[in-house]
């Protein structure tokens, strides 16, 4: 298995709900990422975990919330969100923790999310 | 910071015409840089890496360390390259990360 599987491809949730996305790799991947996409824009980082450890948080509002159970699962939940968080949220995840020339990212399709 | 530019956000031409989307970085030491592709529909993916000098797909990119530039060219240009393209760095320091650039919209015309 050489992709990164995030469910649901979809959601739409209310500004009140809870919710989760989630992301999944059996590639033996030691560090996974979320980044988030608006449309027509780049990527932008929001957290890495590296060995199920939180290494890097963005300065993402605490709305957003990011889990790592285990090595090959990773969740972001969502509480309380704004309509401008919709935006097509990606996971990716690296055989290398450490950022580098020689790292390469495998992304996910991505959770489309929109918000009213 | 260190950060990748893409001066164009749209470039259009035609099959079999050459292409190159251009890439420039500020940095201050080595750089790391990707070309990722994103095609409609499809997940983003790697397409070259700088250390690695390969050609992928027919693209190619020449680190220029006098130009600070990674652009990414590919002699004859087919339909189905049409696609978002970031160029991407690994900002040094004690937060290293991958940052992407703005992106340039290609679109082959047949």
């Amino acid at each position: 298995d050489t992709e990164v599987t995030q469910t649901p491809k979809h959601l739409v949730m209310g500004m009140t709900n809870k919710k989760s996305l989630k992301c999944e790799q059996h590639m033996g991947h030691r560090a996974m990422y979320w980044y988030k996409q608006k449309a027509k824009k780049p990527p932008e980082l929001m957290f890495v975990y590296s060995y199920e450890k939180l290494s890097i948080n963005e300065s993402v509002p605490s709305r957003f919330s990011p889990e790592c159970p285990n090595s090959s699962l990773l969740n972001l939940h969502l509480h309380a969100l704004q309509p401008e968080d919709s935006a097509l949220y990606l996971c990716a995840s690296s055989q290398d923790p450490a950022f580098s020339g020689a790292n390469v990212l495998t992304f996910g399709a991505g959770s489309r999310l929109t918000v009213l | 910071a260190q950060r990748v530019t893409q001066p164009e956000k749209l470039l259009s031409v035609f099959k079999g015409a050459p292409v190159e989307l251009k890439c420039n970085y500020s940095y201050s030491g080595s750089p790391e840089l990707f070309w990722y592709v994103q095609y409609s529909r499809q997940r983003l993916q790697l397409l070259l890496r700088h250390i690695s000098r390969e050609s992928i797909k027919g693209f190619t990119a020449d680190l220029n360390k006098g130009e600070t530039s990674f652009h990414l060219k590919k002699p004859f240009a087919q339909e189905e390259d049409s696609a978002m393209y970031y160029c991407a760095s690994i900002s040094s320091g004690s937060a290293r990360q991958l940052t992407f650039g703005s992106g340039t919209q290609l679109t082959v015309l047949p």
